[in-house]
């Protein structure tokens, strides 16, 4: 069965500009969660999306927004990129069966590496 | 205020020399405990997952073991390949949703 995967890997920006990264969970994962990691703060939280609306949310600004589509595939848009979130952004899939909070492992996918000059 | 802590920091092992990794967290509702390995430049790859005090989970070289406030990662003779940073994260639950917390990880170099 094929991974979570990420595109695209590898990404230059500079200030002010906007990005979109791109999410496809593992065949049969209903939840996808996004995360921005960075040297100094490890692994922060931005959001989960589970059947195309948005479950959870971390303390990010509204600069960062997301989306799921029907084939549970899910976009990060960060605006006005500023310096500061140039990082390695998650995107990690969980089947999630229950309708509700489940305990379903979370799996990830390689990450796009975000530079912002 | 949820937090993870792990520790060490950073551990450097000669190859063969045992040890273990500490995950310690102050969450309430907790659900499960999971552990990861990440290599440089890739995202984090699934490890084991704990639900309960008293649980242990083996897979090659690794043990993991939960308490109702910690949990170690136990590593018997490790090889040069198990060179890595492992991270631990535990899911709380909430009214109605859960999330996840980590840790900032340990990084293992071991040496041959």
């Amino acid at each position: 069965k094929a991974g979570v995967t990420q595109t695209p890997r590898y990404l230059i920006k500079t200030r002010g500009q906007q990005v979109t990264l791109s999410c496809s969970p593992i065949s049969g994962h209903r939840s996808v969660s996004w995360y921005q990691q960075t040297p100094g703060q490890g692994l922060q939280f931005l959001f989960e999306y589970f059947s195309e609306t948005q479950r959870n949310k971390g303390n990010f600004p509204g600069r960062f927004s997301g989306r799921q589509f029907s084939n549970s595939r899910s976009e990060m848009n960060v605006s006005t990129l500023e310096l500061g979130d140039s990082a390695l952004y998650l995107c990690a899939s969980s089947l999630d069966k229950d309708p509700g909070p489940s305990t379903d492992t979370q799996y990830f996918g390689p990450g796009t590496r975000l530079t912002v000059l | 205020e949820d937090q993870v802590t792990q520790s060490p920091e950073a551990l450097r092992l000669q190859e063969g020399e045992s040890s273990s990794l500490n995950c310690s967290y102050t969450v309430s509702g907790l659900r499960g405990l999971f552990w990861y390995r990440q290599d440089p430049g890739k995202g984090p790859e699934f490890l084991f997952t704990l639900y309960s005090a008293g649980e242990e989970k083996e897979k090659e070289r690794l043990k993991a073991t939960l308490t109702k406030k910690e949990s170690f990662l136990h590593i018997t003779a490790p090889k040069p390949e198990d060179s890595a940073t492992y991270l631990c994260a535990v899911q709380r639950r909430t009214s109605g949703t859960y999330k996840y917390i980590f840790g900032t990880g340990t990084r293992l170099k071991v040496l041959a």
